[in-house]
């Protein structure tokens, strides 16, 4: 299957702080990748998707300059939580689209866990 | 996106088959697939099942679609304690994007 890394795979900051996360696909090229947030023992829930050289289209109720997106190119998407605050705490997990032949799927990386005090 | 159901637990004794059932909304999805995740840990591709199959087989994993009833099912024989985890079942809507459902916690005992 396809690799995709996500780095750090753990942070711990002060409110009021900023986190920038990535979100790379290793072995292929992804013009579209995926960012979710999980809460404990939750399902996934789609924050926003990243698409390669525009901007970024987030789902209902994801404070779009809160969650500020970039995907400047065709292997790495970033998320920054801006100005963080402990509700914000959670498990960031991102996905980068895969199309190849009829088959469209996505890979998701090892999640990010973002504390904060 | 849409309304995706599982059932939240499975207990199953080891070297026996796992069911895991879910159901679905959109009839137009085109593809449903299923992931595993691990505690801390991302999501793992399992398998997906393209929407005119109806079966689709993958070493241990089988996948069953009943598109009438909108309902998907993995099955995993011979279970090990390394299947423990949770599974997650998907559906695309709006072309790409996935929706999932809440996720089955598999328990292996021995």
């Amino acid at each position: 299957g396809a690799v995709v890394s996500q780095h750090p795979s753990w942070v711990i900051c002060k409110s009021g702080t900023s986190v920038k996360i990535e979100c790379r696909s290793l072995d292929f090229q992804a013009t579209t990748m995926f960012w979710y947030r999980q809460f404990p023992k939750q399902s996934l829930m789609l924050m926003a998707t990243s698409n390669e050289g525009s901007k970024a289209t987030y789902e209902q109720g994801v404070e779009k300059d809160k969650f500020l997106i970039n995907h400047a190119s065709l292997t790495l998407s970033t998320l920054t939580v801006t100005s963080a605050h402990p509700e914000d705490s959670s498990f960031y997990i991102c996905s980068a689209r895969r199309l190849a032949g009829v088959a469209d799927t996505q890979y998701f990386g090892p999640g990010t866990r973002l504390t904060v005090l | 996106g849409e309304d995706v159901e599982q059932s939240l637990f499975l207990s199953v004794r080891e070297g026996d088959s796992s069911v895991i059932n879910c159901t679905y909304t959109d009839s137009s999805s085109t593809y449903l697939y299923w992931y595993k995740q691990e505690p801390g840990a991302g999501l793992q591709l399992l398998t997906y099942i393209f929407s005119n199959m109806d079966m689709k087989q993958d070493q241990r994993l089988t996948v069953l679609l009943n598109k009438k009833d909108k309902h998907l099912s993995l099955r995993i024989a011979d279970t090990q304690t390394g299947d423990s985890a949770i599974y997650f079942c998907a559906e695309i809507f709006n072309d790409y994007k996935l929706s999932f459902g809440a996720g089955t916690t598999v328990t292996v005992r021995a």
